[in-house]
């Protein structure tokens, strides 16, 4: 049964600061991780989607790894600022299995 | 990718009611989801929303306390019935057009039962 770990659970940094957040799963057969934003009370908001093939995908600030063979996958966060502040949640997919598995999440705090 | 509107956006509720949420999709999509997210936790399943059948449900869940519909390919409802103030959770509809893209959810419905 897929588990997935997000560590830290939260995290408190200065504005600027460059950050990474990290996501573990036990069972590296899977087709595809996908990483999330939740603000407070409400819904997700996709930020990158990285296929089993890939090793990390970009988006402005962000860039996420994937190290599938030892069940790892990181969030690197550039020069934060107070408006990265929310919930990051990693998701895997399992081939076959038809639906995501939600890591625990990391809550992100950034101070101006 | 497909855009979700999910209604009511947060409701209160008392205790032994039942409240409908609506999921309506701008296109048609292979797989619609429902997730709850309980206060401080991370998001569980609670069915897979089959169109023209009954609703799969995860293991906890049942249909007569989560009865959900899909008649088509853009529209879901999830019911939550006789309501006890552990039901209040945020309430999320997702959906899969390619597994390839990967999930895309709507905004939640923000539940809370007194």
């Amino acid at each position: 049964k897929q588990e997935v770990t997000q560590i830290p659970a939260a995290l408190s940094v200065p504005e600027g600061e460059n950050l990474v957040l990290n996501c573990s799963f036990t069972d590296s057969a899977i087709y595809n991780l996908q990483w999330f934003r939740q603000d407070p009370g409400k819904g997700l908001t996709s930020l990158l989607l990285i296929q089993s093939s890939q090793r990390e995908q970009t988006s402005g600030r962000l860039n996420a790894s994937l190290d599938k063979s030892s069940g790892r996958s990181t969030l690197y966060i550039a020069a934060s600022q107070p408006g990265d502040s929310a919930t990051y949640l990693c998701a895997v997919y399992g081939s076959g299995t038809y639906k995501y598995i939600f890591g625990t999440g990391t809550r992100l705090k950034v101070l101006a | 990718s497909a855009v979700i509107s999910q209604k009511p956006s947060r409701d209160i509720c008392q205790r032994g009611t039942s409240l409908t949420i609506q999921c309506q999709v701008d296109s048609q999509v292979t797989m619609m989801f429902w997730y709850r997210q309980q206060p401080g936790q991370s998001l569980t399943l609670i069915a897979t929303a089959n169109q023209g059948s009954e609703a799969t449900y995860e293991s906890g869940f049942v249909i007569d306390k989560f009865p959900i519909s899909r008649p088509n390919l853009t529209f879901s409802t999830l019911t939550v019935s006789n309501m006890s103030p552990e039901d209040s959770s945020i309430y999320l509809c997702s959906v899969v057009q390619d597994w390839s893209y990967g999930y895309t959810f709507g905004s939640g419905t923000r539940l809370t039962v007194v």
